[in-house]
């Protein structure tokens, strides 16, 4: 069965540290792996997604297959980083039967 | 604006009553999907809907159901409301072969 893990539901770090928000899945196929971020519980805003390998806003992720994980890291936190951020994994590769399975979430904190 | 429509924005109902939630996806986007986030559970997917037909159920109770009509709009409707219906609703949506989830600003239900 598809699982998202997110093992920190609270992570606190100082403005300009580091800062990597972990994910792990299980899932037996391809996945599709996504970053939500949720500023206030407003609109859930897509950060990433693994196949564009974009950055935005300074974070980065990498799916390493072998681990399963897909951890959301970025070099020098900003206190506008304070939010809820929600991994996710999409099973359908854009057909009609797809849903999203997210993590628990981490509520990050940054800081001045 | 995420293209993502989602009325009410707030709603506040009382135990036993019943309400109906609408959502407008994204122009060209055939698939719907709603969530309920609360604050014990997360983000819950509920039901997803593709171009008319239901294709996929979740965690969703029996007193909920959901449609979606030709114009591709979506409504939830929600009954014999309990106290812990309350929660954010939110409705996503994703166009057929493209990677990444739309998703609404919530109607935010407070059941008293």
């Amino acid at each position: 069965a598809q699982r998202v893990t997110q093992p920190e539901k609270l992570l606190s770090v100082f403005k300009g540290a580091p800062v990597e928000l972990k994910c792990n899945y299980s899932y037996s196929g391809s996945p599709e792996l996504f970053w939500y971020v949720q500023y206030s519980r407003q609109r859930l805003q897509l950060l990433l997604r693994h196949i564009s390998r974009e950055s935005i806003k300074g974070f980065t992720a990498d799916l390493n297959k072998g681990e399963t994980s897909f951890h959301l890291k970025k070099p020098f936190a900003q206190e506008e980083d304070s939010a809820m951020y929600y991994c996710a994994l999409s099973t359908d590769r854009g057909s009609t039967l797809g849903r999203l399975y997210f993590g628990r979430g981490t509520q990050l904190t940054v800081w001045p | 604006d995420s293209g993502v429509t989602q009325t009410p924005k707030h709603l506040i109902t009382a135990t036993g009553q019943r309400v109906t939630l609408r959502c407008s996806p994204r122009s060209g986007d055939l698939s719907v999907y709603w969530y309920q986030q609360s604050l014990d559970q997360g983000l819950q997917f509920l039901i997803q809907y593709y171009n008319g037909e239901e294709r996929a159920k979740g965690n969703i109770l029996e007193r909920f159901s959901a449609q979606q009509f030709p114009d591709l709009h979506s409504e939830l409707n929600l009954s014999s409301l309990e106290l812990g219906d309350s929660a954010l609703y939110f409705c996503a949506s994703r166009r057929q072969g493209k990677s990444g989830y739309t998703f609404g600003s919530g109607t935010r239900l407070t059941v008293v």
